[in-house]
């Protein structure tokens, strides 16, 4: 069966250091997004990639990046991590618009 | 740019009552509108979408919703929760013909009691 998954499912990582955060599909799907969940906030959209070399940001993309060499992963990347980062991280795929989203099942990630 | 107003953050509710959910957008194009749910430590799934058509759109577990485009809302109802229905759920639109970036509620928690 297809899916969508993110690894790793927890992380805590120290103020200042690289991370990366891993989203696997097999889906298909051209459309491919991270969001970022907080008490209070809901869902807000941080990066997202139509196809292959695109890449666009969204609301709360400060201190992220992404890139997309293949179809199947977005790796989502915090440059130096901040506290203000700690948060829940969703993956998510698409086929196209109206269709609806397939959510990986998180990573939380705790910055110290 | 949309926006869109979960006015409950909290909904408790015991087990077979009714339940509404109310959400509002703010957009001055045509939308299409989704609501998800989210169980305790998961990811999250999709309950329905509203692309067109009829405005009394029904989705799994017993829910429905109603799209009103005049008052700019799609309220989410189950005539009758059960236990398992205690979850967060959020609403979310997207303009037509402008890509597929959903934008998100803030989200209602559900907690049905026994």
């Amino acid at each position: 069966d297809a899916e969508i998954t993110q690894s790793p499912r927890h992380k805590i990582t120290e103020t200042g250091r690289q991370v990366t955060l891993a989203c696997h599909q097999t889906w298909n799907h051209n459309n491919m997004f991270w969001y970022r969940q907080d008490l209070g906030h809901g869902l807000r959209l941080i990066h997202y990639s139509y196809g292959v070399q695109d890449t666009n940001k969204g609301e709360v993309s400060d201190g992220y990046s992404v890139s997309r060499s293949n179809t199947e992963d977005l790796p989502l990347t915090l440059e130096s991590a901040a506290s203000s980062q700690t948060s829940v991280y969703f993956c998510a795929s698409s086929e196209s618009t109206g269709h609806g989203y397939t959510f990986g099942s998180g990573t939380r990630l705790t910055v110290v | 740019a949309q926006s869109v107003t979960q006015l409950d953050s909290q909904v408790p509710v015991f087990e077979e009552a009714p339940v509404e959910l109310r959400c509002n957008y703010s957009s001055s194009v045509s939308v299409y509108l989704f609501w998800y749910v989210q169980y305790p430590n998961q990811g999250l799934q999709l309950l329905l979408k509203y692309l067109s058509g009829s405005t009394l759109v029904k989705g799994i577990n017993g829910f429905e919703a109603e799209f009103n485009k005049s008052q700019t809302s799609f309220h989410l109802r189950k005539p009758s929760v059960h236990i398992s229905d205690t979850a967060e759920y959020f609403c979310a639109v997207t303009r037509r013909g402008a890509g597929n970036k959903l934008t998100f509620g803030g989200g209602t928690r559900v907690l049905v009691k026994p």
